[in-house]
């Protein structure tokens, strides 16, 4: 069965600072890859997603990431963080029709 | 594109008694499905709808809940005799066959006292 690990329930870094927010996948076949971010007492949205094109995917509020087949890896980066990037993201792996999420990790920022 | 809605947003029940969430998903989408999301989780399966069919049930979906989406448009899903265990923020999402990128509603959160 495919699934998902979020490496750091909580990352916490400065106004201006790169964010690295880290993402191994299992899966057995090629994947789809999704990032969506969640803020409090609301649904997820989405902020990016793979499906076998470019590895390098941008998405939206200047966030992207990086397929890395080798390592299945799926890390979310942004190279300033805002204060408003402050929520949970959360990864997540989809393959015939099942979709498994990560545990998610709470960016938190500091000014 | 209004969005994933859903009803009610907030909804605290005794143990024991029965609640029902509906959720109406983007128009042109005929995927649907159902997640339970815990504190500190990340979201569940629970069910998905292709059009009315009921397609994939988890085993998290116990005897005591259902799920309907009776002309294919919105869905309600059912907790019967509710347990504290099941407080829950409940989220539905739709999509469209492909591509398949889930669009989800801002969910209901369950309390059950």
């Amino acid at each position: 069965a495919q699934s998902v690990t979020q490496l750091g329930s909580h990352v916490s870094v400065s106004e201006g600072a790169l964010v690295l927010l880290r993402c191994n996948y299992s899966s057995s076949v090629p994947p789809y890859l999704f990032w969506y971010v969640q803020y409090p007492n609301q649904g997820l949205q989405l902020l990016l997603k793979y499906t076998s094109a470019a590895t390098l995917v941008k998405g939206i509020n200047g966030f992207e990431a990086e397929f890395k087949k080798s390592e299945t890896s799926f890390h979310l980066t942004k190279p300033s963080a805002h204060m408003s990037d402050a929520a949970e993201y959360f990864c997540a792996v989809y393959n015939n029709n099942d979709m498994r999420f990560g545990a998610g990790t709470r960016l938190t920022v500091k000014p | 594109d209004t969005g994933v809605s859903q009803n009610p947003r907030h909804k605290i029940t005794k143990r024991g008694q029965n609640v029902t969430f509906r959720c109406d998903p983007i128009s042109e989408h005929n995927r649907l499905y159902w997640y339970r999301q815990t504190l500190g989780q990340g979201p569940e399966f629970l069910t998905y709808f292709q059009n009315e069919a009921q397609l994939e049930k988890s085993r998290l979906l116990s005897d005591r809940f259902s799920a309907e989406r009776p002309k294919g448009s919105f869905s309600t899903l059912e907790i019967q005799r509710t347990e504290q265990g099941d407080s829950a923020m409940y989220l539905c999402a739709s999509s469209r066959t492909t591509p398949n990128e889930q669009f989800f509603g801002p969910g209901t959160r369950l309390t059950v006292l």
